[in-house]
């Protein structure tokens, strides 16, 4: 299937910092990418959908200044978590898709805030 | 949100065809029906994706009834390796875009 790198694969930051995580489609061009959060033990949490040289789409009470996210290219969305807090601590996960053919799910990003 | 339910576990021994049941009472005429799996701290993995009827490729089938309300994962003769988190999603047309439910929690046994 098609590849879906998501960058760094985990990070420790210091609480109040910012951090960037990016998602790339290394073998086909995304129509759309979505970005969601899973806490331990429970399934996945859609947090917002992208689309290449627009804004992003916000689901209910997902905060998008705190969660910026930025789709440059149809190849390339970047999740920025600002000031981030330990209850910002979670695994996020991208996905790329294009409309013929399955979503594809990049590996995961676990972010720890100290 | 999520518009499908399914088991939230099950038990298998390896070796054994494995056949998890979704509903998705709800689906819409554009809606398709894509599995997932997913292993503990990794991101899902595309399994199988169809629209009617019965889809089958290396890993498993899929059998979607005429009135599309439900489908069956079919996993033939599985093995440890196959513990893991099994997920039904129907899609808005095909844009992929989903909310996941609980997923079905396969644990196969030696």
């Amino acid at each position: 299937g098609a590849v879906v790198s998501q960058h760094p694969s985990w990070v420790i930051c210091k609480s109040g910092t910012s951090v960037k995580i990016e998602c790339r489609s290394l073998d086909f061009q995304a129509t759309t990418m979505f970005w969601y959060r899973q806490f331990p033990k429970q399934s996945l949490m859609l947090m917002a959908t992208s689309n290449e040289g627009s804004k992003a789409t916000y689901e209910q009470g997902v905060e998008k200044d705190k969660f910026l996210i930025n789709h440059a290219s149809l190849t390339l969305s970047t999740l920025t978590v600002t000031s981030a807090h330990p209850e910002d601590s979670s695994f996020y996960i991208c996905s790329a898709s294009t409309r013929t053919a399955p979503a594809f799910f990049g590996q995961g990003t676990r972010l720890t805030v100290v | 949100l999520a518009k499908t339910t399914q088991p939230i576990s099950m038990d298998s021994y390896e070796g054994q065809e494995v056949n998890i049941t979704c509903s998705h009472n709800n689906i819409a005429t554009n809606d398709y029906i894509t599995w997932y799996q997913q292993f503990p701290s990794q991101g899902p993995r595309f399994i199988i994706q169809g629209y009617k009827t019965k889809v089958t490729n290396e890993v498993a089938s899929l059998f979607i009834p005429a009135d599309r309300k439900s489908s069956t994962l079919s996993l033939p003769r599985v093995s440890l390796s196959d513990t893991a988190v099994y997920y039904c999603l129907v899609g808005e047309g095909n844009f992929n875009k989903f909310y996941f439910g609980s997923g079905t929690k396969l644990n196969v046994k030696p």
